[in-house]
């Protein structure tokens, strides 16, 4: 089972609004992944959980909050965002390897809506 | 640094034809290559990957990639396109063992 689920499918805010996404796996991954993606682009990674540690922020904005309560579940927390903020944000999965190529497994994303 | 270089940003192909889609890689050590497939609006599918081994790698859906280092390429193909091909194809490198860098992607289009 490769699985990598994320809810809701699709969320619409206000600039005001609080929210968030919720990726789970039940791979025994041990790092996940946020990314995002706008129309006709490739994904920009965001940030990177490894054994529930942060491992890498990609310089994102702090209205973009992320949380890993357990190793199965990755949130991302949304505060006052921007419109530009629009997109799809897929989260990952992955062994978490560190000495060997490690595989990343997607799920099929949240469209964000930013109004 | 590492990079990845899709040429075509869009390639259309008749059903039941053969495809190839180009993907040359710009990495200084041994790369680790991988070919994801996205259905517009839905997350990323792995197709396959190359890590080490034999360079003809052969994946899910009827697709093979083969690995050519002298060339720096890692070219997708299929012997014969479904109409439920069309989607957007990202080769993608792997540096630090878990960190991605995607191609720009490429948009295919299967006609009838």
């Amino acid at each position: 089972d490769t699985e990598v689920t994320q809810t809701p499918k699709h969320l619409v805010m206000g600039m005001t609004n609080k929210k968030s996404l919720k990726c789970e796996q039940h791979m025994g991954h041990r790092a996940m992944y946020w990314y995002k993606q706008k129309a006709k682009k490739p994904p920009e990674l965001m940030f990177v959980y490894s054994y529930e540690k942060l491992s890498i922020n990609e310089s994102v904005p702090s209205r973009f909050s992320p949380e890993c309560p357990n190793s199965s579940l990755l949130n991302l927390h949304l505060h006052a965002l921007q419109p530009e903020d629009s997109a799809l944000y897929l989260c990952a999965s992955s062994q978490g390897r560190t000495s060997s190529p490690d595989t990343q497994y997607f799920g099929p994303g949240t469209r964000l809506t930013v109004l | 640094a590492q990079s990845v270089t899709q040429p075509d940003i869009h390639i259309t192909v008749s059903e039941g034809a053969s495809l190839e889609l180009r993907c040359n890689y710009s990495y200084g050590a041994t790369p680790y290559l991988f070919w994801y497939v996205q259905s517009p609006g839905q997350g990323l599918q792995l197709l396959l990957k190359y890590f080490s081994g034999d360079t003809l790698v052969q994946g899910i859906k009827g697709f093979e990639a083969e690995f050519k280092r002298s060339q720096s390429s890692f070219n997708l193909r299929k012997p014969s396109v479904h109409w439920s091909d069309a989607a957007e194809y990202f080769c993608a490198v792997v540096s630090g063992y878990s960190t991605l860098t995607f191609g720009k992607g490429t948009m295919l289009l299967v006609s009838p």
